[in-house]
């Protein structure tokens, strides 16, 4: 599975939009880009999925260039309870095995 | 439907003791992964399970162990444990059909907090 470095830390404050981008350079051509949400004592949940250009769900929006080195998650007018470590993901899921990075500890205060 | 589900939810073990650990998956989901979260490591891949045969397994001692059931239900055991085993332990199913990995996504349970003491 291809490498992903992201920020280890985001400030932001309610109702702002959030952007996280995710670096992955070695993205292989059948690879596909994930984000994953974890709260506190929780396990990981599914935020979005793509392969390239833009994808949009009820919770973000995901912009993937047209090269697929990198990716953006967005999150439109985060709420406090957005507070969360999002981690990117990429490659498929393989003999179920998912490689967790260090992902992104995003802050949202009021 | 019911999502997936991890007992117990707290453990306080002492060094030396045996644990096991159950996760029930998602209806229909044959694949069953674990892992080990901690501050240290972040999250790791222990070992994964479809139909009951470990697929995949992750850089992990052989104290760690696990097993699945005809239901896909899956369970891990650690042995002997270490102070360093103290960590929150995740299990995760997914819709694996056979052996081809599909573009699908992985749903975890809460997990089981395990303190070694």
């Amino acid at each position: 599975l291809a490498k992903t470095t992201q920020p280890i830390s985001m400030d932001s404050y309610e109702g702002q939009e959030v952007n996280i981008t995710c670096s992955h350079n070695n993205i292989a051509t059948n690879d596909y880009i994930t984000w994953y949400q974890q709260f506190p004592s929780q396990g990981p949940r599914f935020i979005i999925q793509g392969y390239k250009t833009k994808v949009t769900n009820e919770v973000a929006s995901l912009f993937i260039p047209a090269d697929r080195k990198s990716s953006t998650l967005s999150l439109p007018r985060v709420s406090l309870s957005d507070t969360a470590v999002y981690y990117c993901l990429v490659g498929l899921l393989e003999g179920g095995k998912l490689i967790f990075g260090q992902g992104t500890e995003l802050s949202v205060k009021p | 439907k019911a999502g997936v589900t991890q007992t117990p939810r707290y453990l306080i073990k002492t060094r030396g003791q045996q644990v096991t650990l159950s996760c029930s998956p998602i209806s229909g989901h044959r694949s069953v992964s674990w892992y080990q979260q901690t501050p240290g490591q972040g999250l790791q891949f222990l070992f994964e399970y479809f139909s009951e045969t470990q697929r995949n397994k992750g850089n992990f001692p052989g104290r760690f162990s696990g097993r699945q059931f005809s239901n896909s239900r899956s369970e891990m055991n650690v042995s002997t444990l270490e102070l360093g085993d103290s960590a929150l332990y995740l299990c995760a199913s997914s819709k694996m059909q056979g052996a081809i990995p599909l573009n699908t996504e992985a749903f975890f349970g809460q997990g089981t907090r395990l303190t070694v003491v």
